[in-house]
C-alpha cells in the first residue's frame, strides 16, 4: 500500500489568494482527519470524516477554512482567503476502525507558507 | 480538562546510551496511548501503542513504552540510541471518540 498520500507537498502562495490541500487515504479506511501542525500551537486535529461524512468540524479556525471529501479516496482542504497565519504544514491522515482497534496513518504532509 | 504533557522540549543523549523520554497524561478513564516519531520534513510514525493488557508494550526500532496507571505516565524508552533516532517524538491520548491529544514533543539530538 502506498500509504496515505498528500499533495502537494509544498505550497507557497501569497495572501488573499486561494490554496487547496489534497489527500488520498488508505484504501478500505473509514475515517479521515485533517491536521494543522504550528510550532506554536503543534499538531491539532481541525476536522475528521467517517464514511465521507464529516463528524466534527469543531478544530477549523474559521469560515475561511473548509474541507469536503466527495468519495471515499479524496478529501480537500480548502482555504480561502489565505492569511500568513495559516502558515502551517498540514497533515491528513486514516484509520480504517474504531479507538481502542487501530491507530491513525499519517500523511507526509503539506508545508503551506503564505506571504 | 484532558492534556498530555512532554516536559522535556528537547533532550542531548550519546550514541550507545539509554533514552527516556517522558509522558504524562490527563484524563478521566483508561486512555488509548501511544508514541509517534517525526523525522524532519516528514509525517508522523507510530513507535507503538497502549490500548489494555500488559502495561509494557513493545514498539518498532526497539522501542518501547510503560503504561503507570498510577503516575499517569507512558514513558518511552530505548536502551541503547542510535544516530538515525534523532527526531522528534510525540506522545499521543486517544479520548472518547476520535480525538488525539498530542503532546507538545521532545526533540532528541544524539550526539558520536
Amino acid at each position: 500500500d502506498a500509504g496515505v498520500i498528500q499533495s502537494p507537498r509544498h505550497e507557497v502562495t501569497e495572501m488573499g489568494q486561494e490554496v487547496t490541500l489534497r489527500c488520498k487515504p488508505i484504501s478500505g479506511h473509514d475515517y479521515l482527519f485533517w491536521y494543522r501542525q504550528t510550532m506554536m500551537r503543534g499538531l491539532e486535529l481541525l476536522i475528521y470524516f467517517n464514511n465521507n461524512v464529516p463528524i466534527d468540524d469543531s478544530g477549523m479556525p474559521e469560515d475561511r477554512f473548509s474541507a469536503k471529501m466527495p468519495n471515499a479516496s479524496f478529501s480537500t482542504l480548502k482555504i480561502q482567503p489565505s492569511e500568513p497565519r495559516d502558515s502551517a504544514v498540514y497533515f491528513c491522515a486514516s484509520r480504517p476502525g474504531l479507538p481502542g482497534t487501530d491507530t491513525q496513518y499519517f500523511g507526509p504532509g503539506t508545508r503551506l507558507t503564505v506571504l | 480538562a484532558q492534556s498530555v504533557t512532554q516536559p522535556d522540549i528537547h533532550i542531548t543523549v550519546s550514541e550507545g546510551a539509554s533514552l527516556e523520554l517522558r509522558c504524562n497524561y490527563s484524563y478521566g478513564a483508561t486512555p488509548y496511548l501511544f508514541w509517534y516519531v517525526q523525522s524532519p520534513g516528514q509525517g508522523l510514525q507510530l513507535l507503538l501503542k497502549y490500548f489494555s493488557g500488559d502495561t509494557l508494550v513493545q514498539g518498532i526500532k526497539g522501542f518501547e513504552a510503560e503504561f503507570k496507571r498510577s503516575q499517569s505516565s507512558f514513558n518511552l524508552r530505548k536502551p541503547s540510541v542510535h544516530w538515525s533516532d534523532a527526531a522528534e517524538y510525540f506522545c499521543a491520548v486517544e479520548t472518547g471518540g476520535f480525538k488525539t491529544i498530542f503532546g507538545a514533543g521532545t526533540r532528541l539530538f544524539v550526539k558520536a
